[in-house]
């Protein structure tokens, strides 16, 4: 079964960078992008960037863009999302999630990231 | 960027009941190939997201018939035609017609009266 687990919680101080990582299993990962969404306490769900798993495109949200690199490894499964210049505001759960071309479809279960100092 | 306006905030609604939850989207939907990528995700306290409809209308595998999707264009709903306990959580829609910048609702909140 489609799978996509992530990597454990992350206590950062202000101004540092957080790397998550997103291994999948149970299809062929190079058929799909990942994309990676933030769900802030008390804010929607947000897009932050997605990579083609196949050919390593990225696209950014221009809210992210300046501060956030999605990379993959292809051998191992795995998507990479790392969020510099932390701030207060960016504690929040991160969300890897698969992409089939419109949209989204499996979500992993979620990263705690706390910017606090 | 795609705006989607779900209403209401939140339905508190007694068990058996049914239970409707609207998204509009400040853009057609509708992608040159005919279909229409509106998703509804249902997310229970302390779990991911978990996609019940794609395609508007699509119920994924294994949901239960009691959900549907309907709409058209920029005007969708989501039913449960009986509420049961496991429903409670917050409900999303999600376009995916702007694959390359997906955008969210900012969710419902169904509750048990």
């Amino acid at each position: 079964q489609v799978q996509l687990v992530q990597s454990g919680a992350e206590v950062k101080k202000p101004g540092a960078s957080v790397k998550v990582s997103c291994k999948t299993s149970g299809y062929t990962s190079t058929n799909y992008a990942i994309y990676w969404v933030r769900q802030a306490p008390g804010q929607r769900l947000e897009w932050m960037g997605w990579i083609h798993a196949g050919n390593g495109n990225t696209k950014y949200s221009q809210k992210f863009q300046d501060r956030v690199t999605i990379t993959r490894d292809t051998s191992a499964s795995t998507a990479y999302m790392q969020l510099r210049s932390l701030r207060s505001e960016d504690t929040a759960l991160y969300y890897c999630a698969r992409g089939p071309g419109s949209g989204i479809d499996f979500w992993g279960q979620g990263t705690l990231v706390t910017v606090s100092s | 960027d795609v705006v989607l306006t779900q209403s209401p905030l939140s339905l508190s609604v007694t068990l058996g009941q049914p239970a409707s939850i609207s998204c509009r989207s400040s853009q057609s939907l509708v992608y040159s190939d005919g279909n229409t990528y509106l998703n509804w995700f249902h997310q229970r306290p302390g779990q991911s997201p978990r996609r019940l409809i794609y395609n508007f209308s699509n119920r994924d595998s294994g949901v239960p018939d009691r959900f549907s999707g309907s709409g058209s264009g920029t005007e969708f709903t989501l039913k449960i035609s009986r509420v049961e306990a496991e429903d409670v959580g917050v409900y999303y829609c999600m376009q995916g017609k702007y694959w390359g910048s997906l955008t969210f609702g900012g969710g419902t909140k169904v509750e048990i009266k």
